[in-house]
Parts: structure tokens; C-alpha cells; sequence
């Protein structure tokens, strides 16, 4: 078992539609998720941060955490074209132990 | 600010041939990071200096593959000899300190023939 998964996709939806990602884990000493957007071509940007289990909300983006499910998702409301890109999920143990990137999901937001 | 810096941004060579790889991190930034992200995963970590130390290089296939930091500002990677499994993009990523948080470069893609 891989130590983070994602489902690849690619997802396709329309402008304005609620996206979710969602991530999944095996390791229970991972404290700290990260959500990164990687452009084509472009290395990948930091989007959410969040320490343990519970919710952050950052404009359009919200991260929700459930340590108890080994489980993370993002959500993004009203999507827009510019959102196209693939979504990697990470993690870390402490917040200076390597980060564990998850294979990412490829998103497609069509006008 | 200026972003993180890597030349080249694409590389051919063939298989047993060598090859490097350049990094300028954004200034003041005291660790640098350099990942491989194979075609379909993420980006997984190779080596990771903290100024010109090395704090984790338990990826690292250092048979093949060494890294610098020469006054713990700029970073070569290099590969010698590449295997046809080392067709990549290699990463390199820095960070004010081992806290904060991580800001990429575009990347250089390696196709090894």
C-alpha cells in the first residue's frame, strides 16, 4: 500500500460547479497536510496548510482534515478555468520532516 | 522577489552519459530541496540541504547521483551514469528554514534515451 493515494483522474467540470479532491493515508504520524496546484510545465505552488484534523478556508479553497479516517480534501467553490491544474496533496510527519507528495489529480474546469 | 532558478530546463541524453543539473534558490533562503517527479506521481524528495549541510539524503541513489551546495547558496545535481529509469523532472525547491514553506522552481526535464 502506497503511503499516500489520490485518484488520478483526469476530472472535468464545468465553470462555477464545486470541485472536491480528496486524499487518503496510511500513516498515522503524519500531523501536517499540504494542498500544492502544479501548472503544466511550472513546479508546484503551495494552495493550504493545516496542522491536525479540522477545517481552513482560504477564498474559494477550504481544506478539511479527519485523522481519524486517514483522510484530506480540498474543496473548491465556483471553480474557474484558471483552477485547471493537477492538485497534489502532502503530508509530513513534523513540520521539518520530509513532505510525502501524493501522485496528484488533474483537474479540468471548462468555460 | 525573484523565484528559484534552474538551467537547463530540458536535457536529452543517452543512457550511461552524464549530466548535471543547476539551482539558484531565492536569496536568504538557508534550505534547498531537490525532487523527482516521475511522469504520473508526485514529487519525491532527494536531497535536502540546510545552508551547505546535508539534512536528509535517504533517497538519494548515490551510486549514481550526487548533489552540492556550494556556500550554501547555489545547488548542482548530477547524475552519472543516467539509466533510462532516471527520465524525470527534477525539482529544486527552497524555504526560508526547514519551518517555512517550500517555493519551487520550473523544474528540468530529463529524457534519457
Amino acid at each position: 500500500q502506497k503511503e499516500v493515494e489520490q485518484d488520478p483522474g483526469p476530472l472535468s467540470v464545468p465553470e462555477g460547479a464545486i470541485v472536491s479532491l480528496n486524499c487518503t493515508y496510511s500513516n498515522s504520524a503524519f500531523q501536517y497536510f499540504m494542498w500544492y496546484r502544479q501548472y503544466s510545465r511550472k513546479g508546484p505552488e503551495l494552495l493550504m496548510y493545516t496542522y491536525s484534523s479540522g477545517n481552513k478556508e482560504d477564498g474559494r479553497f477550504t481544506a478539511q482534515v479527519d485523522k481519524s479516517s486517514k483522510y484530506i480534501s480540498l474543496f473548491i467553490r465556483d471553480s474557474q478555468p484558471s483552477d485547471s491544474a493537477t492538485y497534489l496533496c502532502a503530508m509530513g510527519k513534523t513540520s521539518y520532516d520530509k513532505v510525502i507528495f501524493g501522485p496528484g489529480t488533474s483537474l479540468s474546469v471548462i468555460p | 522577489e525573484a523565484g528559484v532558478a534552474q538551467s537547463p530546463r530540458y536535457k536529452i541524453i543517452e543512457k550511461r552519459q552524464s549530466v548535471a543539473f543547476w539551482c539558484n534558490p531565492i536569496s536568504g533562503h538557508a534550505t534547498l530541496y531537490w525532487y523527482q517527479q516521475i511522469l504520473g506521481q508526485g514529487p519525491k524528495l532527494l536531497i535536502q540541504f540546510q545552508n551547505n549541510g546535508v539534512v536528509d539524503d535517504s533517497q538519494l541513489p548515490k551510486d549514481r547521483f550526487s548533489a552540492e551546495r556550494l556556500k550554501g547558496v547555489d545547488s548542482t545535481l548530477k547524475i552519472q551514469p543516467a539509466k533510462l529509469e532516471d527520465s524525470a523532472v527534477y525539482l529544486c525547491a527552497s524555504s526560508l528554514s526547514l519551518l517555512e514553506t517550500q517555493y519551487f522552481g520550473p523544474g528540468t526535464r530529463l529524457l534519457v534515451l
